[in-house]
């Protein structure tokens, strides 16, 4: 399983984007990128995933640089609710390889 | 429709016990994993089963097991409970898809004294 890097912590201004970086520099082709975030004593929720292309759904975008070798999520406007712990996973697609590898995470603290 | 429900939400539990952790995943998901959480070594993967076997195992010892009923609901045991094993204990359910997101419980909190 392909490993990520991400920053330990970072703060965001409450109303501006929140960029949150990920390095997966060993991805392979068939394995997606998966952002979760973790709010304090919550189980993770799922925030976005994909595979080469940029993506965006009501929660976040999701860009995924032309190498694959990166990637960025952004949450358009934060609020102090996306105060919480968000994971970058890289995961393959080929049958068997199902178990998820969970990083340290970034720390996106909110700020008012 | 009902979330991922984990059940004991606490529990404490003194060394040499076991115990045993119940999930019951969201309807119509047949897959079920499951993670240990802890500060120093954040969210590790333990297993997961699928339709009743276990399709994937992670790095913990024989102490950890689990099994998948015909219902989809899975439980995981631990036996001989150590100071370590204390963590939350999170289960996740999805369709089983290559693609599929995962949706957590709440978790189980443990505590080894």
């Amino acid at each position: 399983d392909a490993k990520t890097t991400q920053p330990t912590s970072m703060d965001c201004a409450e109303g501006r984007a929140a960029n949150l970086p990920c390095n997966h520099s060993t991805i392979s082709g068939n394995e997606y990128v998966y952002w979760y975030r973790q709010i304090h004593s919550q189980g993770p929720q799922y925030i976005i995933h994909g595979l080469k292309n940029n993506e965006t759904n009501e929660m976040a975008s999701l860009i995924i640089t032309e190498d694959r070798k990166s990637s960025t999520l952004i949450l358009p406007h934060a609020t102090l609710r996306d105060t919480a712990v968000y994971y970058c996973i890289v995961r393959g697609s080929t049958s068997g390889t199902y178990k998820y590898i969970f990083g340290t995470g970034t720390r996106l603290k909110v700020l008012a | 429709k009902a979330g991922v429900t984990q059940t004991p939400r606490y529990l404490i539990k003194t060394r040499g016990q076991q115990v045993t952790l119940s999930c019951s995943p969201i309807s119509g998901h047949r897959s079920v994993s499951w993670y240990q959480q802890t500060p120093g070594q954040g969210l590790q993967f333990l297993f997961e089963y699928f339709s009743e076997t276990q399709r994937n195992k992670g790095n913990f010892p024989g102490r950890f097991s689990g099994r998948q009923f015909s219902n989809s609901r899975s439980e995981m045991n631990v036996s001989t409970l150590e100071l370590g094993d204390s963590a939350l204990y999170l289960c996740a359910s999805s369709n089983g898809d290559h693609t599929g997101e995962l949706f957590f419980g709440e978790g189980s909190r443990l505590t080894v004294l």
